[in-house]
């Protein structure tokens, strides 16, 4: 598959915190996607993404699809205990017939 | 709750053996996606399926293959296994025909003793 840099690789949140993490890669996507993963259980799609640019929301989750094409962004604010997990982004390409492509995970953690 | 159901959901057995991993997408979706995720590897796709026909491969080694049945769902079998094939397999599944999967099983944590 595509390589995907996702960052950082993993964080430590406050409760009421914005935290961003990103993806970014060499190649052009067409479709960027991110996933959240609890512990014990299969990632849940949070946000798709399908134009440079485009600009999405899902609650206090807001994902951008970048201007070039090759990278993505995640923001999440005012934190919570359960946005705890592990995101990923995920890109599709249409050079590699549309074959998912994952991102290595930003795992976030609530400081104590 | 996804709406996917994978089957056994822990499966522990010994190298050089065959399992098979069983999925039921979500209702409604005809398109079946397999993937394992390793500690190393992370996820990785291994082939989807779509309507019975397969759609598109991943990095499926040679010992695995997978089917989708006329009720839509689908099996993964894993032949001759390694020890570096313990990892945790994914079904997902989504209404279309493109590579996006939508909704993912929990999951079978498979180890190889």
């Amino acid at each position: 598959g595509q390589q995907l840099n996702q960052s950082p690789q993993s964080m430590f949140i406050q409760e009421g915190e914005d935290v961003s993490m990103n993806c970014t890669s060499s190649s052009i996507f067409n479709t960027w996607l991110w996933y959240k993963q609890d512990p014990g259980e299969g990632p849940v799609l949070l946000i798709a993404l399908y134009k440079a640019g485009e600009l999405t929301s899902n609650g206090r989750l807001t994902a951008q699809f970048g201007i070039t094409r090759k990278d993505s962004f995640l923001n999440i604010s005012a934190s919570i205990p359960s946005d705890v997990g592990i995101y990923f982004c995920a890109g599709l390409i249409r050079s590699n017939d549309y074959k998912l492509s994952f991102g290595a995970g930003t795992t976030v953690t609530v400081r104590a | 709750d996804s709406g996917v159901t994978q089957t056994p959901k822990h499966l522990i057995t010994a190298t050089g053996q065959r399992v098979t991993l069983r999925c039921s997408p979500r209702s409604g979706d005809l398109s079946v996606y397999w993937y394992q995720q390793s500690l190393d590897q992370g996820l990785q796709f291994l082939i989807q399926y779509y309507n019975g026909e397969e759609r598109a491969k991943g990095n499926i080694l040679e010992r695995f293959s997978a089917q989708q049945f006329p009720d839509l769902h689908s099996e993964l079998n894993l032949s001759s296994l390694e020890l570096g094939d313990s990892a945790l397999y994914f079904c997902a599944s989504s209404e279309g025909v493109g590579g996006q999967p939508q909704h993912f099983g929990d999951g079978t944590r498979l180890s190889i003793l």
